[in-house]
């Protein structure tokens, strides 16, 4: 089956320095993908779409100058918390749809913490 | 407006009893419907999904129902087990924007 695989799968900074996600497919092409936030006992919140080679897709409120996207290739997507703050705290998860575009494959996630 | 719920946050049941969970939603015209499982500190997993015209649809010990009338999946797990323990999140399609998911469903399996 499709695999996506994420990383790192948790990370601590201090307020105000950013941090990388990454986000890959690993066997197969992956033209679009999602990256979602998900609070203790909540749901997973659409943050952005991404797709490669253009500009991604943010939902509303999420504001695209803190929380920077690229998909540069059809395996890789990235997510760069830019000068992250405690309330950026979260469990950041990426996804991309597998053939047939219904089913969606998530990474296993990134815990973030920010002191 | 537009809701999924859940309808229960935390599910207790005896192992080898089956498990039942709901998913409503309202101002929703689903094609189809999904059901994913969540263990903690790591992404959802895909189980199920049902298209609007499937009344049931079965995977081994897992059986997903969709009413489009009563806007209601229900997600079975039959002679449920301890391993079976997880978080269950109900997941519909909403047209042209990314699959919309519920809180979820909380399901601990006592021996």
């Amino acid at each position: 089956g499709a695999v996506v695989s994420q990383h790192p799968s948790w990370v601590i900074c201090k307020s105000g320095t950013s941090v990388k996600i990454e986000c890959r497919s690993l066997d197969f092409q992956a033209t679009t993908m999602f990256w979602y936030r998900q609070f203790p006992k909540q749901s997973l919140m659409l943050m952005a779409t991404s797709n490669e080679g253009s500009k991604a897709t943010y939902e509303q409120g999420v504001e695209k100058d803190k929380f920077l996207i690229n998909h540069a290739s059809l395996t890789l997507s990235t997510l760069t918390v830019t000068s992250a703050h405690p309330e950026d705290s979260s469990f950041y998860i990426c996804s991309a749809i597998g053939q047939g575009g219904e089913k969606l494959f998530f990474g296993s996630g990134t815990q973030l913490s920010v002191l | 407006s537009q809701k999924i719920e859940q309808n229960s946050e935390a599910l207790n049941i005896q192992e080898g009893k089956t498990a039942t969970l709901t998913c409503n939603y309202t101002n929703y015209s689903p094609a189809y419907l999904q059901w994913y499982r969540q263990d903690p500190g790591r992404g959802p997993v895909f189980l199920l999904l049902i298209r609007e015209n499937e009344k049931e649809k079965r995977k081994e010990r897992l059986k997903v129902t969709f009413d489009t009338t009563l806007k209601q999946s229900l997600f079975h797990i039959t002679a449920s087990q301890p391993a079976d323990s997880a978080t269950y999140l109900c997941a519909l399609d909403s047209g042209n924007t990314p699959l919309v998911f519920g809180k979820g469903t909380r399901l601990s399996v006592i021996a």
